[in-house]
């Protein structure tokens, strides 16, 4: 057990709806990143926060936000669905979120299926 | 940019033999980190190792070593004794050696180990 929690962890839903996806991060880790796993894009990093504030962004659709709240879970919402969108969606965290080799430990993901 | 190539996309061992799992890369940088990282059925990313580029070396986590080329830019996973629990799909992955880099992963390997 990396100590990363995600909920749910399946979601079923429809084109055009909107799902949010929650983390809590390890116990002491104040940077939380987000990645999408789908077939034929692979891995993909999404989002990281640290803190509270956006770090970094990557391959994030605009469709897609996130946020990280004071306690230091996070959410990604995800809206406006599109079957392209069916996923698994892991977060990550890590002590200090700087990169430079740090270790991200991850959460066992959330499973979006859009019909 | 950063590319990670697993070119091999199954690969099978028996159980308690030795097996190898390929992993070049690509990049201009001279400081970075490499990682592998393994998903069992369980769908959950559990970090295997890790391997700074500085550092000649090559890392080691009990059955689980690394083949670090730098010159070649080839980072191979060697896992001793395979057990039954080591199957999973595995991942390599690359993170520059500077602030707020993010993870880039491979394609990964299927590995089955046959009992």
């Amino acid at each position: 057990d990396s100590g990363v929690t995600q909920t749910p962890k399946h979601l079923i839903t429809a084109t055009g709806q909107r799902v949010t996806l929650r983390c809590s991060p390890r116990s002491g880790d104040l940077s939380v990143y987000w990645y999408q796993q789908s077939l034929d894009q692979g891995l993909q990093f999404l989002i990281q926060y640290y803190n509270g504030e956006e770090r970094a962004k990557g391959n994030i659709l605009e469709r897609f936000s996130a946020q990280q709240f004071p306690d230091l879970h996070s959410e990604l919402n995800l809206s406006s669905l599109e079957l392209g969108d069916s996923a698994l969606y892991f977060c990550a965290s890590s002590v200090v979120g700087t990169g430079n080799g740090e270790k991200l430990f991850f959460g066992s993901g959330t499973q979006l299926s859009v019909l | 940019a950063q590319t990670v190539t697993q070119s091999q996309p199954e690969m099978s061992v028996q159980e308690a033999e030795t097996v190898t799992l390929s992993c070049t890369y690509d990049t201009s940088e001279n400081n970075y980190y490499l990682f592998w990282y393994k998903q069992p059925p369980s769908r959950q990313m559990i970090l295997v190792i890790r391997q700074e580029a500085y550092k000649q070396q090559n890392a080691t986590e009990n059955r689980f070593s690394v083949n670090f080329q730098k010159a070649a830019k080839s980072f191979s996973l060697k896992i001793s004794d395979s057990q039954l629990g080591d199957t999973a799909m595995y991942f390599c992955a690359f993170m520059k050696g500077e602030a707020n880099s993010k993870l880039t992963f491979g394609k990964g390997i299927t590995l089955s180990v046959r009992p």
